[in-house]
């Protein structure tokens, strides 16, 4: 069965540093990608997808991601992180094997950025 | 704007109360998901349905019940609520064709702790 790991359960980053969110997911094979964000006491939003094409996806804010299929990775950067970037971001997964057309999250990972 | 409404955004009862959590979205959308979201744990999906008068359970196992009479209606139901119901229930929907690499839109969300 398809699985998703987040390696960092929190990252703490000082404002206009760059961060990368690391996303592993167990198959490579038919997948689609994405990258949520949940704000708090908000519902998540979809930051970006990689469906197929280009491996390098950009999405919303300024964030963009990787698509790795050797090392079967999509991890999410952003060159130079603001205060209003503190959320916490969900890797997802779907895919012929992820049970129809469910979608499998990760954990999270807490991105606190510091004044 | 979200398009997807739940409500009540907070609830605190008593063991064994009744209780059902609402769920709507404007988008016309057939697919709807119910998911659990604990701290620091993946989103765990509980129901789902395909559309009118279809609805399925998740991988994680609940003693919630779901209907859905009207597409963009989709309440989830506790007849007895227990400190382990105690969570966080995220609704969210898709659209119909593309299954596999639609967005989920998520509503924001219902706290629900039970004493």
């Amino acid at each position: 069965a398809q699985s998703v790991t987040q390696l960092d359960s929190q990252v703490p980053v000082f404002e206009e540093a760059p961060v990368e969110l690391r996303c592993n997911y167990s198959s490579s094979v038919s997948v689609y990608l994405f990258w949520y964000v949940q704000y708090p006491n908000q519902g998540l939003q979809l930051l970006l997808k990689y469906l197929s094409g280009s491996t390098l996806v950009k999405g919303i804010n300024g964030f963009e991601a990787e698509f790795n299929k050797s090392q079967t990775s999509f991890h999410l950067r952003k060159p130079s992180v603001h205060i209003s970037d503190t959320a916490e971001y969900f890797c997802a997964v779907s895919g012929v094997n992820t049970g129809g057309f469910k979608t499998i999250f990760g954990a999270g990972t807490r991105l606190f950025v510091k004044a | 704007e979200a398009d997807i409404y739940q409500t009540p955004r907070y609830l605190v009862i008593g063991t064994g109360k009744k209780i059902t959590l609402e769920c709507s979205q404007t988008m016309g959308h057939d697919k709807m998901y119910w998911y659990q979201q604990d701290p620091g744990m993946e989103l765990h999906l509980i129901h789902y349905s395909y559309g009118v008068n279809s609805t399925e359970k998740g991988d994680l196992s609940s003693e919630s019940t779901v209907s859905r009479i009207r597409t963009e209606h989709f309440p989830l139901t506790l007849e007895s609520a227990r400190p382990s119901h105690t969570s966080q229930y995220l609704c969210a929907s898709s659209e119909s064709t593309g299954a596999l690499y639609n967005e989920q839109f998520f509503g924001p969300g219902t706290r629900l702790t039970v004493l």
